[in-house]
């Protein structure tokens, strides 16, 4: 079935230092989404990604889907502690027809920053 | 706007013991789907809902029931609850692509 995987599982940083995560998808997606789950709490949606080759900015985020539209990465440049949290990429669940708006998620990327 | 709330956000069950996770969202999303987050494994989903009075299995459904009789809300029931189904639940709306979460109901099965 479709898979998702991200890389790696655990990023520890200093502050200020950038951070990646990188998610591949087994299958081409007609798009990406990338979320974000502070610890204890819910993931919340960044943002999503349509094209191929697209690049979208956020501050100090950059986000990109590949040419062949089967991967992303997140950037963080100059971390923050307030970046802390975990960094989730999700494609569409296709399994025959219309994904119904269904999310196949990737592992996710636990970052720290120490200040 | 409370956006998606979820009650309980704690439980503790007993084997065996049934309950059922309410969520709500005032957004008037079509879309539902409820998730379960463990250790190392991201989400998964378990089931959704597209509408009203519709509901499907997601990638883990067994040992789980869903029920959406009303557009806003989408229960989650555990008939016989156990250790396995330890775990935090998510419930999430969708008007079709992003996702919107509620805070999650940590279950724990003893």
């Amino acid at each position: 079935g479709q898979q998702v995987m991200q890389i790696p599982q655990y990023q520890h940083v200093q502050e200020g230092e950038d951070f990646t995560t990188y998610c591949n998808s087994s299958t081409t997606l007609s798009n990406i989404q990338w979320y974000k789950q502070r610890p204890g709490g819910h993931p919340v949606f960044l943002i999503q990604l349509v094209k191929s080759g697209e690049v979208k900015k956020q501050k100090r985020l950059t986000f990109q889907f590949g040419e062949a539209k089967k991967n992303s990465s997140l950037h963080i440049t100059a971390t923050q502690t307030t970046d802390v949290g975990t960094y989730f990429c999700a494609g569409p669940f296709r399994a025959g027809g219309t994904s119904y708006g269904k999310l196949t998620f990737g592992q996710g990327t636990i970052l720290t920053v120490h200040p | 706007n409370a956006g998606v709330t979820q009650t309980p956000k704690f439980r503790v069950l007993k084997t065996g013991q049934s309950m059922t996770l309410l969520c709500a969202q005032d957004m008037n999303h079509e879309y539902m789907y409820w998730y379960r987050q463990d250790p190392g494994m991201g989400l998964r989903l378990i089931h959704y809902s597209v509408g009203e009075g519709t509901t499907a299995k997601g990638e883990v459904p067994d040992g789980y029931n869903v029920s959406r009789l009303k557009k806003q809300n989408f229960l989650l029931g555990l008939e016989s609850a156990a250790p396995s189904q330890t775990s935090v639940y998510f419930c999430a709306s969708s008007p079709f692509y992003e996702q919107y979460f509620g805070p999650g109901t940590r279950l724990t099965v003893t």
